[in-house]
């Protein structure tokens, strides 16, 4: 079981939009339905943004987006607010009840 | 409206065990829809999944850590608890509890954390 890979750093100005990935493998990300992104921001829980790649919470803006392509999910933020920076993190289910999480994306907006 | 709140002893020695307890309030654990969880991050670190757990009793253990791990569910309390044994640094961390429902893979409802320092 090994960490998701998230590139560690992503940016965009207010009204932008960014694309943030997180690569798997055919045994995780690949394999499943069940890819994850949460928000997190400084000293507060996480909060899923998406789930099951592209569906979105109740409440979640329709400005975040997922999407997976192979081996590869991916979280979309278009118009980007002040408010949108934040750690995120995606997940996926791994078989066997085992969960994986990505090492994490710092969102800045500029 | 569920909440969750987690609890433990705030510091713990190497090598001793570490008890978390996440009380429920708003929904019940019965339900046979959600499995309860745990995920911790260590300080500047990213988020590891560690346990999950059916009020049946079904446990499900991150393959790395599941010989230190046990979790079980008290339903008369409403709460479910996690112990961590023979803990080492690396076991320094905020520990968060989390409801998953059972037929997906994500958890929706977190608890604001409990911070645990492994220091002599």
């Amino acid at each position: 079981q090994s960490a998701l890979t998230q590139p560690p750093s992503a940016s965009g100005s207010p009204g932008q939009s960014v694309t943030i990935s997180c690569t798997g493998t055919s045994s995780d990300v690949g394999g499943y339905s069940y890819v994850s992104w949460y928000q997190q921001h400084p000293g507060k829980a996480p909060k899923v943004m998406i789930y099951g790649v592209n569906k979105r919470p109740s409440g979640v803006p329709d400005r975040f987006s997922g999407s997976k392509s192979g081996n590869t999910a991916s979280l979309t933020v278009s118009g980007l607010q002040a408010e949108d920076e934040a750690d995120y993190y995606c997940s996926s289910y791994a078989g066997s009840d085992d969960l994986v999480f990505g090492g994490g994306t710092k969102l800045t907006v500029l | 409206q569920l909440q969750l709140q987690e609890s433990g002893p705030g510091l713990v020695k190497p090598s001793e065990t570490l008890s978390l307890t996440c009380a429920v309030s708003g929904y019940s654990v019965t339900n046979r829809n959600c499995f309860w969880g745990w995920v911790r991050q260590p300080p500047g670190k990213g988020l590891e999944w560690l346990a999950n757990i059916h009020y049946t009793g079904g446990t499900y253990y991150n393959p790395s850590l599941k010989s230190r791990l046990t979790m079980s569910v008290d339903t008369s309390k409403n709460q479910f608890s996690l112990i961590v044994s023979s803990v080492t640094d690396s076991d320094t961390a905020v520990y968060y509890c989390a409801r998953r429902w059972a037929h997906d893979y994500h958890m929706d409802v977190w608890g604001t954390g409990t911070t645990v320092t492994v220091s002599s």
